[in-house]
């Protein structure tokens, strides 16, 4: 089955600085990878994805590139801010009705 | 505008004791999904149906069951609950086809005394 690896696990930034999580996935047929941030004590929240025939998206500050060859995909946060202050988590499916795998997750420090 | 709506929010139950966590969608998403999660750990998918079709993981314990009686709900039964299944329980639900984001509840903590 699909295991999705997610780097680091913990990631510490001053503010205004990026922060980039990295992710590795096994499963070749997976071609669906949504990235979550979850507060605290809060729901896991989709806040950006990306499909296997792109290659990267982008949305304000946030990024995602995917490497479909090395099975590599990346969420990259610019100018963060302390409320980027989450845990964040990668996750892999092989589309609608599959399940999705989710990585580790990275807990996300903003130093202000 | 809850989509996804988990009941209870906070539930404690005794070692040993039936419990069951219900989950409810306004979405009419054909998959549902349920995970555990434990703290300061990714959530883990134990079992989903797709329409009536259940999908259990490979490794739920026999103690996890579920049903689905109706496309707006979902029920998770822990038959015997011990201090190990103390957990958050997140119910998710997606559309399948290229559409497949998968949107969650807020989760049931559950506290085994």
């Amino acid at each position: 089955g699909e295991n999705v690896e997610q780097h680091p696990s913990t990631l510490s930034v001053q503010e205004g600085d990026s922060a980039v999580i990295k992710c590795t996935y096994s499963d070749s047929a997976s071609n669906y990878f949504p990235w979550y941030k979850q507060e605290l004590g809060k729901r896991p929240q989709l806040i950006i994805d990306i499909r296997s025939n792109v290659g990267e998206k982008k949305d304000q500050r946030i990024a995602v590139t995917l490497n479909k060859t090395a099975k590599h995909f990346s969420l990259h946060i610019t100018e963060t801010q302390p409320e980027d202050s989450a845990v964040y988590f990668c996750a892999a499916s092989k589309g609608g009705g599959f399940k999705t795998i989710f990585g580790a997750g990275t807990r996300l420090f903003v130093k202000a | 505008d809850a989509m996804v709506i988990q009941n209870p929010r906070y539930q404690v139950t005794q070692f040993g004791k039936p419990v069951t966590l219900s989950c409810s969608q306004t979405l009419n998403h054909n998959v549902m999904y349920w995970y555990q999660q434990k703290s300061s750990q990714a959530p883990k998918l134990l079992f989903h149906y797709y329409d009536k079709d259940f999908n259990n993981e490979a490794d739920t314990p026999d103690n996890f069951q579920s049903r689905r009686p109706n496309t707006s709900f979902c029920f998770l039964d822990i038959r015997s609950p011990g201090l190990g299944d103390a957990a958050m329980y997140l119910c998710a639900t997606s559309f399948t086809g290229e559409n497949t984001e998968a949107f969650f509840g807020q989760g049931t903590r559950l506290t085994v005394v």
